[in-house]
């Protein structure tokens, strides 16, 4: 069974940039077929995609963060990461990761972390 | 971007009854639409990939329809764990500009 843990600061502070990571057990973040995902949903309301890395460090973003995003994969760790910088308040949300997976037509977020709350405040 | 519009907002169905929720796409996805659900405090789970399969372990009581740009999901009768917020999302084009989700619907009881 893949499970997904994010971690990192609960607290940054604006202008500042925030660094998560995702942890991924019971599955290779070095598979074919699976893009990385960083997901976010400010308190009350809808998912936005933040953006995706494959193993060979490709990149998708979302263009209305692109300018501020950068997401990383170390596979010697199982990991990947999320940079997003210049924060302010209105990138106070819930953090998911989630593993993206792709076969054929088929192109869906099969497996999410739980989810970390990450607060932009002085 | 392909903007994704959820309507109603908020359905307020008894348990037993059937709920109905909409997805509208801006522009054609084809079948590429998926559905999740999400319960407070958690994350979003896969229930519908290519706007009509299940997800591995999702009731039958779940069902999804459309092409293009209209979707349904129907819930056929609700139980007590169904009463959830539902997300559509668009997975068109390869590479995508972007992920859109719709805004979601919130199925409360009634």
């Amino acid at each position: 069974q893949v499970q997904l843990q994010e971690s990192g600061p609960g607290l940054v502070k604006p202008s500042e940039t925030l660094s998560l990571t995702c942890t991924v057990s019971g599955g290779s973040v070095s598979s074919g077929s699976y893009y990385w995902s960083w997901i976010r949903q400010p308190p009350g309301k809808g998912l936005e995609w933040i953006g995706y890395i494959y193993y060979s460090g490709s990149t998708n973003y979302n263009p209305s963060l692109k300018s501020r995003v950068t997401i990383s994969v170390d596979t010697s760790k199982n990991q990947f990461s999320l940079k997003l910088s210049s924060v302010t308040a209105a990138d106070t949300a819930v953090y998911y990761c989630a593993r993206y997976f792709i076969v054929a037509t088929i192109k869906v977020f099969d497996y999410w972390g739980q989810g970390t709350l990450v607060t932009v405040s002085s | 971007e392909i903007v994704m519009t959820q309507s109603p907002a908020t359905l307020s169905v008894s348990p037993g009854e059937r709920a109905t929720l909409s997805c509208r796409a801006s522009q054609s996805v084809s079948s590429n639409l998926a559905w999740y659900q999400q319960k407070p405090g958690q994350a979003p789970r896969l229930l519908i990939y290519g706007a009509s399969t299940r997800a591995t372990g999702i009731p039958a009581r779940f069902s999804g329809s459309g092409s293009g740009t209209e979707f349904t999901l129907t819930i056929s009768s609700l139980q007590s764990e169904d009463f959830a917020v539902y997300y559509c999302q668009q997975y068109n084009n390869w590479p995508p500009k972007a992920l859109t989700f719709g805004g979601g619907t919130k199925v409360e009881i009634k």
